[in-house]
């Protein structure tokens, strides 16, 4: 079975801090996704990669940024995270055919106080 | 841009009633279509996905969906629910360039 790994389940961190989220899939799939969960408003698309060291910004990439320097590791990250950036992260992989199902990580609940 | 809609927060049904979840997407051509379902404290898992051919899927745990071109729609039934089936459910379109977008969710509540 495909497996997508995401460094940890919860997070907690103080505004203003560096943050970093971890996600390692298993199967050499060339697309790679990060979304952020939140009741009512769904899965939305930060960021996205179609291949090493590339990337594309999603619907909601402020304050966000992204690094695919091996392919199977895709981290998001945080520059400077604010409270509103808390949610729960999803990272999910694919191989490169169009049309093909997402495989998703459990999630990071991050918290920022 | 594609977008997609899923205009109904949350639905009750009563165990062993049918169920239809509605789902309106937005995109210049025909995208690839999914049906996604994400049960309490799980990951997500696809139920069903369309791109060409027959515009009735079926998927798995006995769910089905129709593609209706001429309403961009993209509904899915159910003819009989199970408790089992009280998720929360997504709606996704997958355009060009692999960009997979999700609709806000239908979270389904089932009466006993």
């Amino acid at each position: 079975d495909v497996k997508v790994t995401q460094s940890s389940r919860y997070l907690v961190k103080r505004t203003g801090e560096k943050v970093f989220l971890e996600c390692v899939q298993d199967m050499d799939h060339e697309n790679m996704f990060w979304y952020r969960q939140d009741p009512g408003l769904g899965l939305r698309l930060i960021y996205f990669s179609y291949d090493v060291k590339m990337k594309e910004k999603g619907d909601i990439p402020e304050g966000y940024s992204v690094s695919r320097e091996k392919k199977e590791r895709f981290s998001l990250i945080l520059e400077s995270a604010s409270t509103n950036q808390t949610s729960m992260y999803l990272c999910a992989s694919r191989t490169g055919t169009g049309g093909e199902k997402l495989f998703f990580g459990s999630g990071t609940q991050l918290s920022v106080l | 841009a594609q977008s997609v809609t899923q205009p109904d927060i949350h639905i009750t049904v009563s165990e062993g009633a049918s169920l239809e979840l509605r789902c309106n997407y937005s995109y210049g051509a025909t995208p690839y279509l999914f049906w996604y379902v994400q049960s309490p404290g799980q990951g997500l898992q696809l139920l069903l996905k369309y791109f060409s051919g027959d515009t009735l899927v079926q998927g798995i745990k006995g769910f089905e969906a129709e593609f209706k071109r001429s309403q961009s729609s993209f509904n899915l039934r159910k003819p009989s629910v199970h408790w089992s089936d009280a998720a929360e459910y997504f709606c996704a379109v997958e355009g060009g360039g692999f960009k997979t977008i999700f609709g806000a969710g239908t979270r389904l509540f089932v009466k006993a």
